[in-house]
């Protein structure tokens, strides 16, 4: 059965670089997509980006240009930055598994999620 | 504002079929597929539907997403007081390139 486990500081400073680690056990990392997904408090979901296991990645049109996911298959691992983080960045980060092709297989494999607060 | 509204509330009784739904677009909901997850408090997301209509394996038939045009919607019938939860769809957007979530709806069990 896979897992996903994410791993992180929780509080991170204004203006700093948020970053986020997810690790697969229990299967390989390979084969499939990889998602980042966010809530902030009290609010709905919000998709971050994925990366397929070449490398090649997708980003939320409104967060590219903060945004960097990465993949490390030797340590079936993948990661996430936010660069310049504000205090909207706080939410509960999700690391996912996409279930094949993206457009038609959706998430099916999540992390329990772990919370990060940009404050000073 | 999600580009994908959903009703932000909806309740019924235990037995009861409740609907929810999902407005979008020509540019998601009507040319690409729908998910639906279920997220119980304090837990992740857990997938309902992918591919508009399917269910994972593991969850019940009383789940079931159907989708016309620009819309979609996820029934629930047989309701019960475990699905109390909130209930977000899913789009990919075609102009937007990326994925959409609706803003959730919050289902109470009476």
């Amino acid at each position: 059965q896979v897992q996903l486990q994410e791993s992180g500081p929780g509080l991170v400073e204004p203006s700093e670089t948020l970053s986020l680690t997810c690790t697969v056990s229990g299967g390989s990392i390979g084969t499939y997509y990889w998602s980042w997904i966010r809530q902030s408090p009290g609010k709905g979901l919000e998709w971050i980006g994925d990366i397929y296991h070449s490398g090649s990645t997708n980003y939320n049109p409104s967060l590219k240009s903060r945004v960097t996911i990465s993949i490390d298959t030797s340590k079936n691992q993948f990661s996430l930055e936010v660069r310049s983080v504000t205090a909207a960045d706080t939410a509960i980060y999700f690391c996912a598994r996409v279930g094949g092709d993206p457009r038609i297989f959706g998430m099916d494999v999540w992390g329990q999620g772990t919370t990060v607060t940009v404050s000073s | 504002q999600s580009v994908l509204t959903q009703p932000p509330s909806a309740s019924g009784t235990p037995g009861q079929r409740v609907t929810i739904s999902c407005s979008g677009s020509s540019s998601n909901i009507g040319r690409t597929y729908v998910f639906w997850y279920q997220q119980l408090p304090g837990t992740a997301p857990k997938p309902l539907i992918f591919r508009d209509i399917q269910r994972p394996s593991g969850v019940p038939d009383r789940f079931s997403g159907s989708k016309s045009g620009t819309s979609a919607s996820l029934a629930i019938s047989g309701l019960r007081s475990e699905d109390e939860a909130v209930y977000y769809c899913a789009a990919w957007d075609g102009s937007l390139t990326g994925l959409l979530f609706g803003g959730g709806t919050k289902l109470t069990v009476l």
